[in-house]
């Protein structure tokens, strides 16, 4: 069984700093999709980005950046110039590519908090 | 842009009740899913529907749970008799392809009381 660990429970930082969210992640697999989605307090689930395993370009969106390290098993979140919109939870999510009944494997996720 | 939509946003139950919740997924999809996230907690995976059939479930997805596609827009998540910690919000989510992101809906409060 796949897992996705997230080990910073809650991070702080200024507006217009930049922060780094942390994910790990366990399986046997060797193709499969890694996601980051966050959470304001409306507890909607908003896709940030997306990473396919077999791509070895690490994927931006905007803002937002991954440093994906396979042989690490590691997927970490980079926000640059932060703002007070990107106060949320962020979780980080795994899938296996091989089908469409496997359902996302999401981490404990990490509390965000932009101050002013 | 299409988006999943769920009713209704948060509904109030007695224990022993039956619920259902419902969902529109995206209106080409064709793999659908639900998830539970207990207050607090990380969001997990409780059942997959392809084809008009259960792909996959997890073990939280006992008898009480079922779904169903009663038509071609609505995708259903029933408890038959709610427990104290089926309180938590559910998610519908639904993809096109299985290379594609799952889109999630906003979500259901479900408070039982």
């Amino acid at each position: 069984a796949q897992t996705v660990t997230q080990s910073q429970p809650e991070m702080s930082v200024q507006e217009a700093e930049t922060v780094t969210l942390s994910c790990t992640y366990d399986t046997s697999e060797n193709n499969y999709y890694l996601f980051w989605y966050k959470q304001p307090p409306s507890r909607q689930m908003i896709l940030v980005i997306r990473q396919e395993a077999y791509k070895q370009q690490n994927a931006t969106e905007n803002r937002f950046s991954v440093n994906f390290q396979k042989a690490a098993k590691s997927f970490s979140l980079k926000i640059s110039d932060s703002q007070l919109g990107d106060t949320a939870m962020y979780f980080c999510a795994f899938i296996n590519s091989g089908g469409g009944a496997d359902g996302l494997t999401f981490g404990k996720g990490t509390h965000l908090i932009i101050q002013p | 842009e299409p988006e999943v939509t769920q009713t209704p946003s948060h509904q109030v139950t007695q224990m022993g009740q039956e619920v259902i919740l419902r969902c529109v997924p995206i209106s080409n999809h064709l793999y659908f899913y639900w998830y539970r996230q207990i207050l607090g907690q990380k969001v997990e995976f409780l059942v997959s529907f392809y084809n008009n059939e259960i792909s996959e479930k997890s073990e939280i997805f006992d008898d009480q749970f079922s779904v169903e596609r009663p038509d071609g827009s609505n995708f259903t998540l029933k408890i038959r008799s709610t427990k104290l910690e089926d309180s938590a919000m559910y998610f519908c989510a639904s993809r096109g392809s299985p290379a594609d992101t799952q889109y999630f809906g906003p979500g259901t409060r479900l408070t039982v009381l």
